[in-house]
């Protein structure tokens, strides 16, 4: 099975700041990686796909960047409402995992 | 516009079995797999399988094997994830997901509102 890992556990950071979430993968997942925005209360949310497609409706300050192995999620301009934790899930092949996820905290 | 509807919360004892369903709606029905995804309090995303609503083909993790049983009804457009032998670790909100394919990748775009299952004595 594949397995997923992701860095950090959490962050905190202030509005404006540019922040990164790392995801990498226990073997080559070329560009089936997927990012989720996960609110408490609410269903997750597709923000990037392929690696770094962005969904549509989603706002430009959210990126995804990497193949392989080694992926990123950079939110730049940090705004309230992306307090969130995002989790990368690899769609390569069955079992489907998800990597722990990052708690986005707002100072 | 698509939907997943979820059936409501669950309270269930020790070694009792759950079913949860999840009504697709403003698609076509057997042309998307659906996902089943869980969170319990505390804990991350946790992937508990898909079904293949054309001929009802699932595939599941090992941690769930010969405990879920995820099911279709094609004349309803429903999806059903059934789980057994539950003990209090499975007290968790339940999700069911629409997954899309695209030519580079598949996720899952779709979600429903979530059934939140509470196992206790």
């Amino acid at each position: 099975d594949i397995q997923m890992t992701q860095s950090p556990s959490s962050l905190s950071a202030s509005v404006g700041d540019r922040v990164t979430i790392t995801c990498r993968a226990s073997q080559s997942i070329t560009s089936y990686l997927n990012w989720y925005q996960h609110k408490p209360g609410k269903a997750p949310k597709i923000l990037i796909y392929a690696a770094s497609s962005l969904q549509n409706g989603v706002p430009s300050r959210f990126s995804g960047s990497g193949s392989g192995t080694d992926f990123s999620l950079t939110i730049s301009n940090l705004q309230p409402e992306d307090s969130a934790t995002y989790y990368c899930q690899q769609s390569y092949k069955t079992p489907r995992a998800f990597g722990q996820g990052t708690k986005v905290e707002i100072k | 516009q698509v939907q997943l509807v979820q059936s409501g919360a669950e309270v269930k004892k020790p070694g009792a079995s759950v079913k949860v369903s999840c009504k697709a709606s403003g698609y076509s029905f057997i042309s998307y797999y659906i996902h089943w995804v869980r969170q319990a309090p505390g804990q991350g995303l946790e992937w508990m399988g898909l079904i293949n609503p054309t001929g009802g083909r699932t595939s599941y993790p090992q941690k769930f094997q010969g405990r879920v049983t995820m099911t279709r009804d094609t004349s309803t457009s429903t999806v059903y994830m059934e789980l057994s032998s539950l003990r209090s670790e499975d007290t968790a909100v339940y999700y069911c997901a629409r997954e899309v394919p695209t030519v580079t990748t598949r996720y899952l775009d779709d979600w429903g509102q979530g059934t939140l299952v509470i196992v206790s004595s």
